[in-house]
C-alpha cells in the first residue's frame, strides 16, 4: 500500500468554525489530490498540487483552501465550515501527473459540520 | 465536460458467478481509465489502469477492457466470492488541462454465499 495517511480520520465541528485537514505521504510523489466524496455525487476534486508551492483548483473548490510546503503535507482547510461541507474527505497522490501514472488514495476523514 | 457513467448501480450475485460491471464516458480524449474498489468506510484501492493506447488489463481474476472510441470500459470478474463485495469505481483522466480523475458514482456488488 502506498505511504499516505489522513488526519484527523474524524471530526465533528460547528458550522462557522475552521478546519484543517492533514494529508502525508511518505512515497515523494509530486503530485497530491483532495477529493470529497458524497451520496448521489460521488467522488469530486477540490484542489490538487503540481509541486511544493504549486496548487490549482478543482471542481468544487469554493470555501476551501490549500497549501503544500513540504513534499510530504498537504493541507486542506475550511476557511469557516458550512453544513454543506460535512463529507468523507479523501487525499491521493501520483508520483506524476501525466497520463501513465495511477493514484493511490489515502483511508479518507469523515467530516461533519453541525 | 466529462462525463461517467456506471450501470448498474447495484449488484447481487450468487458466489461462482462471472459477472460484468460496466462504465461509459462521453469524451474519447483521455489519457487513462481506471478502476477502483472500495469497500464500506474504507478508501480506494486501484484495481487496474488502461492506458488509452491499450485494449485491455488483467489481474489475477479481474480482466478490464477499453474501447475509447465508443467511449466504453467493462470490468470482467471471474468466479466471484463473496469477499469481492464492495462497490467499484470507474474513473478517466480526461485530456485538455490538468490531469484530473473523472469518476463514475460506482456499482455496488453483492456477491453472495
Amino acid at each position: 500500500d502506498a505511504g499516505i495517511t489522513q488526519s484527523p480520520r474524524h471530526k465533528v465541528t460547528e458550522t462557522g468554525t475552521p478546519v484543517t485537514l492533514r494529508c502525508h505521504q511518505t512515497e515523494n510523489h509530486r503530485y497530491m489530490y483532495w477529493y470529497r466524496q458524497d451520496p448521489g455525487h460521488g467522488l469530486r476534486l477540490i484542489h490538487y498540487s503540481y509541486g511544493v508551492k504549486d496548487t490549482d483548483k478543482g471542481e468544487v473548490s469554493d470555501g476551501y483552501s490549500v497549501s503544500r510546503s513540504k513534499t510530504e503535507d498537504f493541507l486542506l482547510t475550511l476557511e469557516s465550515a458550512t453544513s454543506s461541507q460535512t463529507s468523507v474527505y479523501f487525499c491521493a497522490i501520483s508520483e506524476r501527473g501525466g497520463p501513465s501514472y495511477e493514484q493511490y488514495f489515502g483511508p479518507g476523514t469523515r467530516l461533519t459540520v453541525t | 465536460k466529462q462525463e461517467v457513467t456506471q450501470i448498474p448501480a447495484a449488484l447481487s450475485v450468487p458466489e461462482g458467478e462471472n459477472l460484468v460491471l460496466n462504465c461509459s464516458f462521453t469524451d474519447s480524449a483521455i489519457y487513462n481509465l481506471q478502476w477502483f474498489r472500495q469497500d464500506p468506510g474504507k478508501g480506494l484501492t486501484s484495481l487496474l489502469l488502461i492506458q488509452s493506447s491499450q485494449r485491455e488489463q488483467t489481474s489475477g481474476r479481474l480482466n478490464a477492457s477499453l474501447d475509447k472510441s465508443s467511449g466504453r470500459s467493462t470490468l470482467y470478474i471471474a468466479a466471484s466470492q463473496p469477499g469481492d463485495s464492495a462497490t467499484y469505481l470507474c474513473a478517466v483522466t480526461a485530456q485538455g488541462g490538468s490531469e484530473k480523475l473523472v469518476f463514475g458514482k460506482g456499482t455496488k456488488l453483492t456477491v453472495n454465499p
